[in-house]
C-alpha cells in the first residue's frame, strides 16, 4: 500500500526556520518526481515546489524561490522541504504528493506567527 | 504564470442532477511534447486532495464512469452525471503543462 507521511509542522517565529519531511512507502520512491502542495486555512490549493526523480531538477513557485529548498534522499525514500525566512503568509496545511497527483500525504500544519 | 479560472465558484445541486464545471487558461496547455497536462481533483471536507481525472480526460484507477473530462487547448469541463453524496466537496482544476504549476480556485458542489 502507498504511503505518504509528512512530519515536522508546528507552530513558528517570522523568520524562523523549519524543516518538512515526508516518508514514502509501498512503491519505489527513486522511481518518481514528488511534490509539495500547500493550503491556508479556508483558502485553496497551491502548488510549492517539486523535484525530478534523481532530484537534480527542482522547481518552485515565484513566492517561496530563495527561501524553501525542496530536496529528496532515495536511500531513505524521504522527500524534504526546507522552509527558511518564513512568513505569515506561509501559513498553511502542507502536502506532499507524487508527481500525476494520484497519491497525496494527509498533510501537516505549519504556523507561522508571533 | 498560468491563471486558471474555474466556473462557477459554487455549483448547488440535486442528488441525482448533473454538474459541470469550467476551466479556462490563461494560454494553452499544450506541452511541447504534444500532451496537455490537465487535471481535476476532488477535495472532500477534512481530507487530501483525490485525483480523478489526468490529461484532460482519462480517468483515475476506481473513479466513477460518471466524472467525464473534457476540452482541449485552454478550455476544459469537468461533468459529473448523476451526483451522489460522496461527490460533494471542492474541484479544483490543476495543470502540470507549464512551470510553474498552477490550480484554479476551486468550485464548491453542494447541496441546493
Amino acid at each position: 500500500e502507498v504511503q505518504l507521511v509528512e512530519s515536522g509542522g508546528g507552530l513558528v517565529q517570522p523568520g524562523r526556520s523549519l524543516k518538512l519531511s515526508c516518508a514514502a512507502s509501498g512503491f519505489t520512491f527513486s522511481n518518481y518526481g514528488m511534490a509539495w502542495v500547500c493550503q491556508a486555512p479556508t483558502k485553496g490549493l497551491e502548488w510549492v515546489a517539486s523535484i525530478s526523480t534523481g532530484g537534480g531538477n527542482t522547481y518552485y513557485r515565484d513566492s517561496v524561490k530563495g527561501r524553501f529548498t525542496i530536496s529528496r534522499d532515495n536511500a531513505k525514500n524521504t522527500l524534504y522541504l526546507q522552509m527558511d525566512s518564513l512568513r505569515s503568509e506561509d501559513t498553511a496545511t502542507y502536502y506532499c504528493a507524487r508527481l500525476g497527483g494520484d497519491y497525496w500525504g494527509q498533510g501537516v500544519m505549519v504556523t507561522v506567527s508571533s | 504564470d498560468v491563471v486558471l479560472t474555474q466556473t462557477p465558484v459554487a455549483q448547488p445541486v440535486t442528488l441525482g442532477d448533473q454538474a459541470s464545471i469550467s476551466c479556462r487558461s490563461s494560454q494553452s496547455l499544450v506541452h511541447s511534447n504534444g500532451n496537455t497536462y490537465l487535471e481535476w481533483y476532488l477535495q472532500k471536507p477534512g481530507q487530501s486532495p483525490q485525483l480523478l481525472i489526468y490529461k484532460v480526460s482519462n480517468r483515475f484507477s476506481g473513479v466513477p464512469d460518471r466524472f467525464i473530462g473534457s476540452g482541449s487547448g485552454s478550455d476544459f469541463t469537468l461533468k459529473i452525471s448523476r451526483v451522489e453524496p460522496e461527490d460533494l466537496g471542492v474541484y479544483y482544476c490543476f495543470q502540470a503543462t507549464h512551470d510553474p504549476y498552477t490550480f484554479g480556485a476551486g468550485t464548491k458542489l453542494e447541496l441546493k
